[in-house]
């Protein structure tokens, strides 16, 4: 089946510095979704997208759907260590969602 | 409200048994899905519902079987285990199709399989 490419797989950074992730699609899309998933726990909704080029911010959280609408940005910025978790992109093209393979971050004190 | 729950948390099946995942969810959500999410695969979607009555397949569907006879109710049926099928399933639900944070999709707190 379809996945998206999300990239990276996973990161370790320093409490305080900057996240970027993204993904990527052959297919295009008419909504954008980024989920953060905590251990044990099922994925939540962090940010929606629904038009090309919208940017749109949730706390320290800012998310772009692509121009192309075959990708999207995520980028945390001030990282603190309740950010830990995997991060998934997912996609919908008709009424079914498609999910990024997620990047799990890590974030030392 | 509960939110989405399933049932059980974990369970170990020998190959060729068959079980019910049972999910509900109390929010009157007309779309429900099932999703299993195995290490560096991500989530794929096994099974959805747009209502009750009507089911349809998603990426993954073969060994399950899904009815949805209820607006609350969404069992996914293990046929006959397979050890391929060891995993972990999410049972989710929104008021839509537009998994939008207006209509968010809430996921249940999953359910882990080991198929032995």
């Amino acid at each position: 089946g379809q996945q998206l490419n999300q990239s990276p797989q996973s990161m370790f950074i320093q409490e305080g510095e900057d996240v970027s992730m993204n993904c990527t699609s052959s297919s295009i899309f008419n909504t954008w979704l980024w989920y953060k998933q905590d251990p044990g726990e099922g994925p939540v909704l962090l940010i929606a997208l629904y038009k090309a080029g919208e940017l749109t911010s949730n706390g320290r959280l800012t998310a772009q759907f692509g121009i192309t609408r075959k990708d999207s940005f995520l980028n945390i910025s001030a990282s603190i260590p309740s950010d830990v978790g995997i991060y998934f992109c997912a996609g919908r093209p008709t009424h079914k969602l498609i999910f990024g393979t997620g990047t799990r971050l890590q974030v030392f004190p | 409200n509960a939110g989405v729950t399933q049932t059980p948390k974990f369970q170990v099946l020998k190959t060729g048994q068959s079980m019910t995942l049972q999910c509900a969810q109390d929010m009157n959500h007309e779309y429900m899905s099932w999703y299993r999410q195995d290490p560096g695969m991500g989530l794929r979607l096994i099974h959805y519902s747009v209502g009750a009555g009507i089911t349809d397949q998603g990426e993954v569907p073969n060994g399950y079987n899904v009815s949805r006879s209820t607006t609350e109710d969404f069992p996914l049926r293990l046929l006959s285990a397979a050890p391929s099928q060891t995993s972990v399933y999410f049972c989710a639900s929104s008021y839509s199709i537009r998994f939008g944070v207006q209509e968010t999709q809430y996921f249940g707190p999953g359910t882990r399989l080991l198929v032995l």
